[in-house]
């Protein structure tokens, strides 16, 4: 059975930064394609990231340049690093499995989600 | 980026009855099209997929279509689970994006 658990979630004040963890089980994160959706508090989802297979990853504007995805392989593992954090960055973050439904890029929908983890970023 | 517009925000439907939800695209967006279910406090979870194919362990009784720019996502006969928000997410062109959602609520 396919299991994504994330951590690491909490309290930050403008301008810190936090590290989110997703562990996987039931696959193996290097195999697939891997993303980072949030949803604000009463709002809708936003993709905020991806990590190929390759090792190549890629952000939503809105957080190029502050946040990092990576992997580690041997804990079958996928982190977000979220720094100079904002206001407009709380929300539930979610991890997902990306399935390919045959578009260009390849980072189509998402068929398996963990219970997400909460940022909130205040002073 | 495309941007998706769901309609209508609200729907108030009785057990029993049939729900149709709508979502469109900015621009064409071909098939590439899912729905996700998403309960107060849990995770979305994916419906449909290439904008009419059910994933695995769905029931019958969601049912999507549409291509381009217009979708529906038909629920033929809602049950107390169904109540829920919804969201449609185009995948093609890149980034994806998602629509604001459909909340469904008792009637």
């Amino acid at each position: 059975e396919v299991q994504l658990v994330e951590s690491g979630g909490g309290l930050i004040q403008p301008g810190g930064s936090l590290r989110l963890s997703c562990a996987a089980s039931g696959f193996t994160v290097s195999s697939d394609y891997m993303s980072w959706v949030r949803q604000a508090p009463g709002m809708g989802l936003e993709w905020v990231s991806v990590i190929y297979t390759s090792g190549r990853t890629d952000y939503s504007d809105s957080v190029n340049g502050r946040f990092t995805i990576s992997r580690d392989n041997s804990q079958n593992t996928v982190y977000l690093q979220m720094n100079s954090l904002r206001v407009e960055d709380t929300a539930v973050y979610y991890c997902a499995r990306v399935q390919y439904g045959g578009s260009s890029v390849g980072v189509d929908y998402f068929d398996s989600w963990g219970q997400g983890t909460l940022v909130t970023v205040s002073s | 980026e495309i941007v998706m517009t769901q309609s209508p925000a609200t729907l108030s439907v009785s057990p029993g009855e049939r729900a149709t939800l709508s979502c469109r695209a900015s621009q064409s967006v071909s098939s590439k099209l899912a729905w996700y279910q998403q309960k107060p406090g849990q995770a979305p979870r994916l419906l449909i997929y290439g904008a009419s194919t059910r994933a695995a362990g769905i029931p019958p009784r969601f049912s999507g279509s549409g291509s381009g720019t217009e979708f529906t996502l038909t629920i033929s006969s809602l049950h107390s689970e169904d109540f829920a928000v919804y969201y449609c997410q185009q995948y093609d062109p890149w980034p994806v994006t998602f629509g604001g959602g459909t909340k469904v609520e008792i009637k």
